[in-house]
């Protein structure tokens, strides 16, 4: 079955660091992939997306490529603060009208100042 | 704000009580979203309503009952909860149903059973 898998947190950076979080994911067919955020004391929201191989999404200085050959869409960003401390959630869904979103376990971030 | 609201934000619980969750959302999207979120789990998709209908029910316990009376509302009623059931609960809506579309959740009702 389809599944995705992220690195475990929590992951502590210092502000100005460089982030980079793990992805992969199985699936059959061509899913699109997402990255939400969770700020603590809210919902999941959307940070990214690409919906076919080689798209990059990027949003609020994070980027993510859609790698086939890797099975991979890791999560970057150049240069962390503080307020980018959240959890962060890789997911997939296949594109064949289903529903059902398939998300990683999620990795919590701290950034110190 | 993401245009889906969810009421109460906490609630505390009996095993014997019964108790409803609300959401809301106001993005004119057809479909909704329950899910479970516990602490160390992945995400958990629990019922998915398109267009009024239910579409997806996985495996969730009976004492967890979701209504959709139209497009914009969603409610999850509890009975004879157990404690293991303490979680925080988030509704999700999206324009279309196929799950190519983005998500858009509500902040989450934090439950605690006691």
């Amino acid at each position: 079955g389809n599944s995705v898998t992220q690195m475990e947190g929590p992951v502590t950076l210092s502000e100005e660091a460089f982030l980079t979080i793990n992805c992969t994911y199985t699936a059959t067919g061509y899913p699109s992939l997402f990255w939400y955020v969770q700020y603590p004391g809210e919902g999941l929201q959307l940070l990214l997306k690409a919906t076919k191989a080689d798209d990059k999404g990027s949003n609020k200085g994070f980027e993510a490529t859609y790698r086939k050959e890797t099975t991979s869409f890791h999560l970057e960003k150049g240069s962390v603060q503080v307020s980018d401390s959240a959890v962060y959630f890789c997911a997939l869904s296949e594109n064949t009208g289903g529903f059902k979103t398939i998300f990683g376990a999620g990795t919590r971030l701290f950034v110190k100042a | 704000e993401t245009g889906v609201t969810q009421t109460p934000r906490h609630l505390v619980m009996g095993m014997t009580n019964k108790k409803s969750l609300k959401c809301e959302q106001h993005l004119g999207h057809n479909a909704m979203y329950w899910y479970k979120q516990s602490a160390k789990k992945p995400l958990e998709l629990m019922f998915v309503y398109s267009l009024e209908e239910r579409v997806e029910n996985n495996s969730v316990p009976s004492r967890f009952s979701p209504e959709c009376p139209n497009s914009s509302h969603l409610f999850l009623h509890l009975h004879t909860l157990q404690p293991e059931d303490s979680a925080l609960y988030l509704c999700a809506s999206s324009q279309k149903g196929p799950s190519t579309d983005t998500q858009y959740f509500g902040p989450g009702t934090r439950l605690t059973v006691l």
